[in-house]
């Protein structure tokens, strides 16, 4: 469904370890989906997406894995950097429909 | 390609004023989308153009907003009159296919 939330799930990590941010969708429908960051004070920014007739994609340093079964979807980071600092949105969309559904989003900090 | 503008990038106003939020997408882009986000509500379509034309508006919150696309490569969102619930940071996204690509955003703050 739609983001709604005051208050975002966190996750702090050491500059350098693998991060891991979760997101559940709620459309069984959805057959496409994306990750966005969003910087403080900047718009979200696409990172990755993935289909849904595949379950891992890797882009540089991120990815993406899909589960369908238990509609659950991860964003991967290899050697978290601190300008990996950001909130992280996953988005989903169906082939029917023009809207994307972006989820609660997860506050990465990285710590040096 | 310089990517979706917005302008302005911040708008402070009185409530009952006028308020004009406006964006350029991509060239090439055939999906326009404007966003609101805040706080409490997180991300929130508003409405989306394709090929200039309206298709979904149910994102809009009340008449006193409304949404023009003259052309493929603006678009208007307009607020009157504005009221303090509106103050959130508007977004405008445009794509080609369906991965969206956003602008900077309008932080709009209505005392």
């Amino acid at each position: 469904g739609e983001n709604v939330g005051l208050h975002l799930p966190t996750l702090s990590v050491q500059e350098g370890d693998n991060s891991i941010i979760n997101c559940a969708y709620s459309n069984s429908a959805s057959d496409y989906f994306i990750w966005y960051k969003q910087e403080s004070g900047k718009g979200p920014q696409f990172i990755i997406d993935i289909r849904s007739n595949m379950d891992k994609r890797q882009g540089q340093r991120v990815t993406v894995l899909l589960n369908k079964t238990v509609k659950h979807l991860s964003l991967q980071i290899a050697a978290t950097q601190p300008g990996d600092s950001a909130v992280y949105f996953c988005a989903e969309n169906s082939s029917t429909l023009g809207r994307l559904y972006f989820g609660r989003g997860t506050q990465l900090t990285v710590w040096p | 390609d310089a990517g979706v503008i917005q302008s302005p990038r911040h708008e402070v106003t009185e409530m009952g004023q006028e308020v004009t939020l406006r964006c350029k997408p991509i060239s090439g882009h055939d999906y326009l989308f404007w966003y609101r986000q805040t706080m409490m509500r997180g991300l929130e379509l508003l409405i989306y153009f394709n090929n200039n034309v309206p298709i979904d508006d149910s994102g809009m919150p009340e008449d006193r907003f409304s949404a023009k696309m003259p052309n493929a490569s603006f678009s208007t969102l307009k607020i009157q009159p504005s009221e303090p619930r509106d103050s959130a940071v508007y977004f405008c996204a445009s794509s080609l296919g369906r991965s969206k690509y956003f602008g900077p955003g309008t932080r709009l703050t209505v005392t």
